[in-house]
């Protein structure tokens, strides 16, 4: 199984509400990310989790908060959006953080977000 | 400091045609690794290839092909007799083995294949 599922797979929001993206993935990988896409964009990275523990936060701001209850989920806490954050954000998993190592990320299908 | 340049912002070939991505990379670091994933218009990144900087070999897997070639910092990527199924945006990254979570990827290559 080499599957990153996301749900949900869209997502109308307005600026005052609190939502949240899920991710999960059964590969047994240690480090899970977090991206934002706008179109016709590469993807940002937001936040890398290794081993359950938040290794990167690229300045995200704290309107977004990442959350791994395990090694399977991801979850990121969506709370007073702007619409400029209206984007695709996806969840990517890798085998694992060993630095002798690197490996390639596995992305999900992505949640699109549009904040109104 | 770690770029990718994608100079190709968009190709449109016809089908069965071979086409060529390139990608150019910049990096001070001598153990770095380079991908490319696809991505189609249902939005999931696929993952294509992972080369590492000491491997030049070039690679090739059915219809596709890389070339990798350290001496003008580039990693293309080939695709023989494209099919309209291969219409996507295609990227490519670097990584580099002590800041290995972080990619830094191209800006992409959108790629139309009409029948």
């Amino acid at each position: 199984d080499t599957e990153v599922t996301q749900t949900p797979k869209h997502l109308v929001m307005g600026m005052t509400n609190k939502k949240s993206l899920k991710c999960e993935q059964h590969m047994g990988h240690r480090a899970m990310y977090w991206y934002k896409q706008k179109a016709k964009k590469p993807p940002e990275l937001m936040f890398v989790y290794s081993y359950e523990k938040l290794s990167i936060n690229e300045s995200v701001p704290s309107r977004f908060s990442p959350e791994c209850p395990n090694s399977s989920l991801l979850n990121l806490h969506l709370h007073a959006l702007q619409p400029e954050d209206s984007a695709l954000y996806l969840c990517a998993s890798s085998p694992g953080t060993a630095r002798q190592q690197l490996y390639e990320q596995y992305f999900g299908p992505g949640t699109r977000l549009t904040v109104t | 400091a770690q770029k990718v340049t994608q100079a190709q912002t968009e190709i449109s070939v016809v089908e069965k045609e071979d086409v060529t991505l390139d990608c150019v990379y910049e990096t001070r670091d001598t153990t770095y690794y380079l991908f490319w994933y696809k991505q189609p218009p249902s939005g999931e990144l696929v993952f294509l290839i992972r080369r590492n900087s000491f491997d030049e070999q070039n690679e090739i897997s059915g219809r596709y092909s890389w070339n990798f070639q350290k001496s003008t910092s580039s990693f293309n990527f080939t695709i023989t007799a494209s099919q309209v199924v291969d219409s996507a945006v295609y990227f490519c990254a670097l990584s580099h083995l002590y800041n290995f979570n972080k990619f830094y990827f191209g800006s992409g290559t959108k790629l139309n294949v009409k029948p």
